[in-house]
């Protein structure tokens, strides 16, 4: 079965401090992962795809197929990092596009 | 630049009462998605719209209906509201011709049933 895991609901840093945010996935095939955000007030974004291999306002999140992982690190969080994130695995079943999504994480960076 | 667009943002209904959540989309993606965000369970897919003229069941389809008006436009109703359908309804599109795109979202629909 497919499904994408991140097992805490709500993160709290310091400002500077590092920032992991964890995403286990199952599935048979070759994955195709993602990293959404939600900023208060805004509409669900795109932070980054890991075929893409990008750094987004200092993230990062590589594939670790023998963990089966997706974790999104940044080495010095940022207040305005403060957000929920999700972590998405594009599903099986031809080129329709769909995503699971985990159950998400609430980052909360503190002054 | 409105992108993908949702009405209403705010509905308060009655139990057994019916409604339909509109959905538009300006960026000619051919795919289109509702989910719904409950706390602690994510964005759960209840319906799709692979290519206009198509509609797939999700992962929460009971209790929904939907219609792929055109290229566009893709509706969600609620034909007999229930409590457990109080939710944020989120709309979705992306391009799926060559490949997988990252979806567009819009600003979701938040949804009260009493």
């Amino acid at each position: 079965a497919q499904r994408v895991t991140q097992p805490e609901k709500l993160l709290s840093v310091f400002k500077g401090a590092p920032v992991e945010l964890k995403c286990n996935y199952s599935y048979s095939g070759s994955p195709e992962l993602f990293w959404y955000v939600q900023y208060s007030r805004q509409r669900l974004q795109l932070l980054l795809r890991h075929i893409s291999r990008e750094s987004i306002k200092g993230f990062t999140a590589d594939l670790n197929k023998g963990e089966t992982s997706f974790h999104l690190k940044k080495p010095f969080a940022q207040e305005e990092d403060s957000a929920m994130y999700y972590c998405a695995l594009k599903g099986l079943g031809g080129n329709t596009g769909k995503l699971i999504f985990g159950q998400g994480t609430t980052l909360q960076v503190k002054p | 630049n409105a992108g993908v667009t949702q009405t209403p943002k705010f509905q308060v209904l009655k139990t057994g009462q019916s409604m339909t959540l509109q959905c538009a989309q300006d960026m000619n993606h051919n795919s289109m998605y509702w989910y719904r965000q409950d706390p602690g369970m994510g964005l759960r897919l209840i319906y799709y719209s692979a290519s206009e003229g198509t509609t797939d069941k999700g992962e929460v389809p009971n209790g929904y209906n939907v219609s792929r008006l055109n290229k566009r436009e893709f509706s969600l109703r609620l034909e007999s509201a229930a409590p457990s359908q109080t939710s944020v309804y989120f709309c979705a599109s992306s391009e799926t011709y060559r490949g997988t795109w990252p979806q567009h979202f819009g600003d979701g629909t938040r949804l009260s049933i009493l």
